[in-house]
This record gives structure tokens, C-alpha cells and sequence, in this order.
């Protein structure tokens, strides 16, 4: 099956500070999501980007299909932002978009 | 209904006996999903239905785990004789890029 690989496993930022969250795949990909796992274990979709760039406040995502990875980059850090995300793929040539291989994610911690 | 809901949101149970788990997805939503995230194993796809269609099972690791979806909409996921394997929280989620529900949390003692 797919193989996603996220980097790094953990991160600790001070409040204020940037970062950059990288997921590597191994295969085409027909669906690309990051989400953000907060304290009380919710998953959050941050962003569906199979491919290009989007933003959405601080927040913003670049997926190079070609090359077989997506950043994640976070601005201005919160401490609400802490938590673990998540990349996700759904391997192309299937007919779902959401049957998922989940990365093993990123351990975002925000001190104030 | 405005997210995915599910119920219960924890259930403790003893190994042996068997667990019915409730998803109740967004309204008009065909697909479906489920998925389970333990601290070995991480985040795994389990199931997935879509429309009228068979489900893709192929996530399902044994088959004390069945899932059915009536009537395209409320889907119930039965794991029979638990396992402390078992041990999870099991996540549904709808839509064909999938918004995810707040979780059931199994333990199997």
C-alpha cells in the first residue's frame, strides 16, 4: 500500500515563531488532506490540496503531486494551535476520496 | 444535522462481549467511513460505504468487525467477542473528503 512519512515527529515552538510540517508519499494521489488533531482527540480538516497551493489564515498548504510531497506551514504560532496533525492520502485509480493512509504526524507543541 | 455525531462517546466493556458503535452522518451525505486510531497502530481505514453500493471492507481486520448502513444514512459498527486489542477510538466520517465525527472511545477490559 501507500506509504506516508511525516516530519518531523515533534515540534516545540515558542508563541510567535513559524514552522514547517513536510509529508512525503509514495504513490499518485488523487486526495491530499491535513488535519489537526486538538487536546479533546477531535480531527479538524485543515485543507484538501491534491495538488497547488492554498491558504486560510495563518495557515497554509502546498502539495507538488510530481515530487510526492506537501508542506504545512504554520505563521505567527498560537498555543491553541498545539496538537498533533495529521497528512492523509487516498492513493489514486480507486473511486473514494476519503479511504485514508494516515502519517504517523507531527507533535506540535506551542509554549506561551 | 450540522457535524457527524456519534454515540456513545465512551464505552467500557469486558473481553468477550459484543460492542455496537453508532455514526450518524451528515445530512445527504452518501459516503461514509469508518476508522480507529490505537496507540500501536496509529489512524487505519476500516470501512467505507458509498450510496447503494457494496462497502469496500477491506480495512476490517477479523471478522468479529461488521459494519451496515441503513437506509444510506445512520451506520452501526458491531465488533463481536471484544478483544482488549480492541482497544480504540473508533472515528466515523462523511462526505467524499471526509469531516470526521468526535469519536467513540473503547476500552476492553
Amino acid at each position: 500500500g501507500i506509504q506516508v512519512e511525516q516530519s518531523p515527529p515533534d515540534l516545540i515552538l515558542q508563541e510567535g515563531a513559524n514552522s514547517t510540517l513536510r509529508c512525503n508519499f509514495s504513490d499518485s494521489v488523487n486526495n491530499l488532506q491535513w488535519f489537526h488533531q486538538n487536546p479533546w482527540g477531535q480531527l479538524i480538516n485543515l485543507f484538501y490540496i491534491p495538488s497547488g497551493t492554498k491558504q486560510n489564515g495563518r495557515l497554509s498548504a502546498t502539495t507538488v503531486a510530481t515530487e510526492r510531497y506537501s508542506l504545512l506551514y504554520i505563521s505567527s504560532s498560537q498555543t491553541t494551535d498545539s496538537g498533533v496533525y495529521f497528512c492523509a492520502v487516498d492513493r489514486a485509480g480507486g473511486t473514494s476520496y476519503g479511504k485514508l493512509t494516515f502519517g504517523q504526524g507531527t507533535i506540535l507543541t506551542v509554549h506561551p | 444535522g450540522a457535524g457527524v455525531s456519534q454515540s456513545p462517546s465512551n464505552k467500557v466493556t469486558e473481553k468477550g462481549k459484543d460492542v455496537e458503535l453508532r455514526c450518524d452522518p451528515i445530512s445527504g451525505h452518501t459516503a461514509l467511513y469508518w476508522y480507529r486510531q490505537s496507540l500501536g497502530q496509529g489512524l487505519e481505514f476500516l470501512i467505507y460505504f458509498q450510496g447503494n453500493s457494496a462497502p469496500d471492507k477491506s480495512g476490517l481486520p477479523s471478522d468479529r468487525f461488521s459494519a451496515e448502513r441503513t437506509g444510506g444514512s445512520v451506520s452501526t459498527l458491531t465488533i463481536q467477542r471484544t478483544q482488549q486489542e480492541d482497544s480504540a477510538v473508533y472515528l466515523c466520517a462523511s462526505s467524499l473528503r471526509p469531516v470526521f465525527g468526535p469519536g467513540t472511545r473503547l476500552t476492553v477490559l
